[in-house]
């Protein structure tokens, strides 16, 4: 069975600081990762994914991610951080077989905030 | 613009009483899936759909019927044997060869 889990619900910032998002995952073969975002109230966007090409993955909004297969892990980076980026963050995991569903399989999400 | 439309956005029920969640997508996605969002705890599958006519339960389906007679639609009925209804649900569509779920916007659902 596949999990995953992000350590830390609530990361605090200060604007112009790098953000980091720490996401840890268990699967018994490499999984695809994702990498979502919430605003309140609205659906989950996209940020990145990786699906086993490079392992240093970018996505929209200046974020990034690296895969590390010996760590398990896909964290989420940005050099510097904007007041927009206030938000709510899901790592998920999904299987890589063919004809599988593909469902996800979400962490509980961290709460970025962004400090003037 | 093709994308996934979830109505209403808000939506009130008294204790004992059905109600159906709507989702569209004009997507020509073949998988459609459902989620339920409480806070600090993430996503959880609730039904998925991999082609119209066929859905499976996902990790929290008591309670809770869908159907999927059409490609486009997905509707989600929260029946009065859920327990605890009050959440914020998600759709979510998925194409072939597409690794990625696209989200709606959510539906917003209050027991009173």
């Amino acid at each position: 069975a596949q999990s995953v889990t992000q350590l830390g619900s609530h990361v605090s910032v200060s604007e112009g600081a790098l953000v980091l998002l720490r996401c840890n995952y268990s699967s018994s073969v490499p999984p695809y990762l994702f990498w979502y975002v919430q605003y309140p109230n609205q659906g989950l966007q996209l940020l990145l994914k990786y699906t086993s090409a490079a392992t240093l993955v970018k996505g929209i909004n200046g974020f990034e991610a690296e895969f590390k297969k010996s760590e398990t892990s896909f964290h989420l980076t940005k050099p510097s951080a904007h007041m927009s980026d206030a938000a709510e963050y899901f790592c998920a995991v999904s299987e890589r077989s063919s004809g599988s569903a593909r469902q996800l399989t979400f962490g509980s999400g961290t709460q970025l905030t962004v400090l003037p | 613009d093709g994308g996934i439309t979830q109505s209403p956005k808000y939506l009130f029920r008294k204790e004992g009483q059905n109600v159906t969640l709507s989702c569209e997508q004009n997507l020509n996605h073949d998988a459609m899936y459902w989620y339920r969002q409480d806070p600090g705890q993430g996503l959880r599958l609730i039904y998925y759909s991999q082609i119209v006519n066929d859905f499976q339960k996902g990790d929290i389906a008591e309670g809770y019927s869908v159907s999927r007679e059409k490609k486009e639609s997905f509707p989600l009925t929260v029946t009065s044997a859920q327990k605890n209804p009050t959440a914020f649900y998600l759709c979510a569509s998925r194409g072939g060869g597409v690794n990625e779920q696209f989200f709606g916007p959510g539906t917003r659902l209050t027991v009173l």
